[in-house]
C-alpha cells in the first residue's frame, strides 16, 4: 500500500460525458502528479501540482482540467469524453517540489472506460 | 520531452544479466527508475542525481553518465520476480515534470 488513494477504481461512461477522478496523496506529501496510461502504453505526464499551485503541464487536452485543494487532495476532471480517453489514470505523490527530493508513490489508478 | 529507452523488450533466463538504457537530448536534473508489473501501479526502484553515485536495489543497479545524458539500469543474476515493465523518468532543471520513457518489458523465464 503506497498510501495514495484514488477513487473510483473503475468507471464506465459514455462518449460526451464528464467524470471526476479523485486522489488523496500520502500524508505530508505536497506534490501530486497525474499520468495517463493507455492500454499497454507508457505513462504520459498530464500535470503536476505542488501545495495547491500548478507547477507543470504536459500534453494535457483542453477538455481535461485539474486542481489541488487546500487539504492537498487533487481532482482530475475529464469532459466531452471520447473513446480514446479510455485509459488508466494514475495519481502519484511526493514530498518535494522537484523530483530529485525523492520517489513518487503511485496510487492504484482509476480505470476509465468510455463506450 | 520524453527520454528514449532501449531495448523495447528483453527475454532472459533466470540468472542472466541485462542492461536497459535511458537517453535524453537535454541536460538532466534527475533520473528515476520504476518497475510496473501487469495490472499494478509503478513501484520506485531508485533515483540518480547529477553528481551522485551509482545506486542499487537488491541486485539491480543503475548509473548516470552526465556527459552522455544517459542512465543505464543493470539487472544482475535476474530472478523471476524481475519480470515487468521498467520505466525511466527524467526531469530537467526548472521543469517540474517527471516524464517517462516508453518502457522496457522484461520477461524472466525459469
Amino acid at each position: 500500500d503506497s498510501g495514495v488513494t484514488q477513487t473510483p477504481k473503475h468507471l464506465i461512461t459514455a462518449t460526451g460525458q464528464r467524470v471526476t477522478l479523485r486522489c488523496s496523496p500520502r500524508s505530508g506529501d505536497l506534490s501530486v502528479y497525474w499520468y495517463q496510461q493507455s492500454l499497454d502504453q507508457g505513462l504520459q505526464f498530464l500535470i503536476h501540482y505542488y501545495n495547491g499551485e500548478e507547477r507543470a503541464k504536459g500534453n494535457i487536452l483542453e477538455r481535461f482540467s485539474a486542481q489541488q485543494f487546500p487539504d492537498l487532495h487533487s481532482e482530475l476532471n475529464l469532459s466531452s469524453l471520447e473513446l480514446g480517453d479510455s485509459a488508466l489514470y494514475f495519481c502519484a505523490s511526493s514530498s518535494g517540489e522537484v523530483s530529485n527530493t525523492g520517489e513518487l508513490f503511485f496510487g492504484e489508478g482509476s480505470r476509465l472506460t468510455v463506450l | 520531452q520524453q527520454p528514449v529507452q532501449s531495448p523495447q523488450a528483453v527475454i532472459l533466463r533466470e540468472g542472466e544479466d541485462a542492461v536497459i538504457n535511458c537517453s535524453s537530448s537535454k541536460a538532466l536534473y534527475s533520473v528515476h527508475w520504476y518497475r510496473q508489473k501487469h495490472g499494478e501501479a509503478p513501484v520506485f526502484l531508485m533515483i540518480l542525481l547529477k553528481g551522485g553515485e551509482q545506486m542499487r536495489h537488491e541486485k539491480i543497479s543503475a548509473s548516470f553518465n552526465e556527459k552522455k545524458q544517459q542512465s543505464s539500469l543493470y539487472l544482475t543474476a535476474s530472478q523471476l520476480s524481475y519480470s515487468g515493465t521498467y520505466f525511466c523518468g527524467t526531469e530537467y532543471v526548472n521543469d517540474y515534470k517527471l516524464s517517462f520513457g516508453a518502457g522496457t518489458t522484461v520477461t524472466v523465464r525459469a
